[in-house]
């Protein structure tokens, strides 16, 4: 049983694009954590948000917490090339210091 | 401030062979993590490490793995015999503490045919 369900699992847009990525879950996350890996390197953490609603801007992305914490989305505006990557969310509902991942979504942008 | 590193980058190894991975961990870092990606499956955790303990290796496959960190410094994790389906992405990650941000390293390629 997968815990962190992402989607859609690849996406493929244009330069200047918006798109918008879901991690759902049936299950209660203290805080949930959005990472970007691109090859050959490991996730990078791009946020946290931890309070139900909360919502959190970094540039062009915009990270937002369920009411009920058990989901989160990415959105991305005017997306740019730069932006291709896999794109991970990642959570503790147990709070054990344990990281458990999302499948991920792999997202290209062309010029 | 150097990162997370891993070695080595890439290795292949035939079924039944050993190989062990090493991670070094930002420095003061206490909390050192090990996580795999296999084939189309999302990263899992494997074990952690509070200094030289082993706090939590409930994630570890089975007894073909072992990883130590003596010391508390770098930790290794040696695959002994390997199999097929071990293969995949071997992460390392570090934090100062407990939910603190962890840092993760660039993994290990293992295949193994």
């Amino acid at each position: 049983t997968q815990l962190l369900e992402q989607s859609p699992q690849f996406l493929s847009i244009q330069e200047g694009e918006n798109l918008t990525v879901y991690c759902n879950s049936s299950s209660v996350f203290s805080s949930l954590q959005w990472y970007r890996q691109e090859p050959g390197e490991g996730p990078v953490l791009l946020v946290t948000v931890v309070t139900g609603g909360e919502v959190k801007k970094l540039k062009r992305l915009t990270f937002q917490f369920g009411d009920a914490r058990k989901d989160s989305s990415l959105h991305i505006t005017a997306a740019q090339p730069g932006d291709t990557g896999l794109y991970l969310c990642a959570g503790d509902p147990y709070n054990t210091d344990k990281l458990i991942f999302g499948t991920g979504t792999r997202l290209q942008v062309f010029p | 401030e150097a990162g997370v590193t891993q070695f080595p980058s890439h290795s292949v190894i035939e079924k039944g062979q050993t190989v062990t991975l090493r991670c070094d961990p930002i420095s003061g870092h206490d909390n050192l993590y090990w996580y795999r990606r296999v084939m189309g499956k999302e990263i899992k955790f494997l074990l952690h490490f509070v200094k030289e303990s082993k706090q939590d290796e409930s994630g570890m496959p089975n007894n073909r793995f072992l990883a130590e960190r003596t010391g508390g410094t770098y930790s290794t994790l040696k695959v002994q015999p390997a199999e097929l389906e071990d293969s995949g992405v071997y992460f390392c990650a570090s934090s100062q503490g407990y939910y603190n941000e962890q840092f993760f390293g660039p993994g290990t390629r293992l295949t193994v045919l």
